[in-house]
């Protein structure tokens, strides 16, 4: 099973500023995803980030607000840009293996409050 | 939209209790799968159904996809305290790797 290693575990932010969220797998994927969980919610998709490609975003989330890159097959940043309260989630990637690609490991997430 | 709906929303129970959660959706799922979430952790994969009608089970936990594989149950027998976290259904269709999760349910097992 993927191991998968989030940075930072936790951050507080001011309001304006962004930051970039680190996803390192310890082997070669590629599929990978970022998500949202806002406090005491489900799980919402933000995008998915494809080795090679641009990443694919879901309705409601864009480029310029979270920018992704994904720069091998075992690496990839998720940015939150200009960030109000609004944005204050848990922030967690995920990969995808198996035959179906449906076996999904998760990262512990990245705690964001924005102030 | 896809959406995915659980039953419960909370639960709180006591030790040696059975409970049952379920995952209900309009749409038509090529897999389902359950997570457990524990605060200050990502999700962790329990189960992937993949059949209508297929039963998993999983030492105390049992697992169902309904048959049209629109629906899915989970089912605890016996629950104990470590039981308690955040449960999740979520469900891939056919064509597409993406997950859609459903809107949780959180289980407190009280000793």
């Amino acid at each position: 099973s993927a191991v998968i290693s989030q940075k930072p575990s936790r951050d507080i932010c001011q309001r304006g500023t962004s930051l970039t969220i680190q996803c390192q797998v310890d082997s070669q994927v590629t599929m990978m995803f970022w998500y949202r969980q806002q406090p005491g919610q489900s799980l919402t998709l933000i995008a998915t980030a494809n080795q090679g490609s641009e990443a694919t975003y879901e309705s409601g989330f864009v480029i310029d607000k979270f920018p992704i890159s994904r720069p091998n097959l075992t690496f990839s940043t998720l940015t939150v840009s200009n960030m109000s309260p609004e944005d204050s989630s848990i922030y967690l990637c995920s990969v995808a293996e198996g035959m179906g690609r449906n076996i999904q490991y998760f990262g512990a997430g990245t705690r964001l409050s924005v102030l | 939209t896809q959406l995915l709906e659980q039953s419960p929303q909370f639960l709180s129970i006591q030790e040696g209790e059975n409970l049952t959660v379920y995952c209900n959706s309009s749409s038509v799922f090529s897999s389902l799968q359950w997570y457990r979430q524990e605060p200050g952790e990502g999700p962790v994969l329990l189960v992937t159904v993949v059949t209508g009608g297929e039963v998993k089970k999983l030492k105390r936990l049992t697992f169902q996809f309904g048959d049209a594989r629109k629906d899915s149950s989970l089912h605890i027998t016996a629950a104990q305290t470590g039981d308690t976290g955040l449960y999740l259904c979520a469900g891939t269709t056919s064509g597409t790797y993406k997950y859609i999760f459903g809107t949780g349910t959180r289980l407190k097992v009280l000793a």
